[in-house]
């Protein structure tokens, strides 16, 4: 069974500071990845896919890497903004699941002033 | 990218009724997806609904619980029957398309159960 887990739980960066957030696989079998924003009480805003087939995917200030063979990826938020604050959440894909996601546990992010 | 719109986007209801959610997206998609999100928790997937066939519950949710309906490629209703205070999530519905693709997720109905 997959599982995912996330690191930190919880982060508060001061504006302006790059940060990494860490996504963990126990199965590497995956079809992809992708890493979601949630705001509070919200639903999710897609951020970024990653095929399985790749190493990174980058958009604007987010870059994502994936490393398969060791069941991880992470998530590279360059000069963060107070707009930032929300709940970082990534989810995979298994090979042969008909496209059913299962998501980490999130890490929520506070960029302040 | 879909664009998916859920109704309603709020909701408190008292225990023993039942609520039916809403999900229309705007291009034809195979497959739904129902997640729930628990209170302080990550999403857990409900079902996947396939037009012209009955939902395919995962573990720890039953159709007499959470009724899905899918009767076109564009639309879906998922019931929470008979509900109690643990009911209370925030419940969410998912299209990928094509398979493996990008998944999109509406904007979640939140059920406050008293």
């Amino acid at each position: 069974k997959q599982e995912v887990t996330q690191i930190p739980a919880a982060l508060s960066v001061p504006e302006g500071e790059n940060l990494v957030l860490n996504c963990s696989f126990t199965d590497s079998a995956i079809y992809n990845l992708q890493w979601f924003r949630q705001d509070p009480g919200k639903g999710l805003t897609s951020l970024l896919l990653i095929q399985s087939s790749q190493r990174e995917q980058t958009s604007g200030r987010l870059n994502a890497s994936l490393d398969k063979s060791s069941g991880r990826s992470t998530l590279y938020i360059a000069a963060s903004q107070p707009g930032d604050s929300a709940t970082y959440l990534c989810a995979v894909t298994n090979t042969g699941t008909a496209s059913k996601l299962t998501f980490g546990t999130g890490t929520r992010l506070q960029v302040t002033l | 990218s879909a664009v998916i719109s859920q109704k309603p986007s709020r909701d408190i209801c008292q225990r023993g009724t039942s609520l039916t959610i809403q999900c229309q997206v705007d291009s034809q998609v195979t497959m739904m997806f129902w997640y729930r999100q628990q209170p302080g928790q990550s999403l857990t997937l409900i079902a996947t609904a396939n037009q012209g066939s009955e939902a395919t519950y995962e573990s720890g949710f039953v159709i007499d619980k959470f009724p899905i309906s899918r009767p076109n490629l564009t639309f879906s209703t998922l019931t929470v029957s008979n509900m109690s205070p643990e009911d209370s999530s925030i419940y969410l519905c998912s299209v990928e398309e094509p398979r493996g693709t990008e998944a999109f997720f509406g904007q979640g109905t939140r059920l406050t159960v008293v």
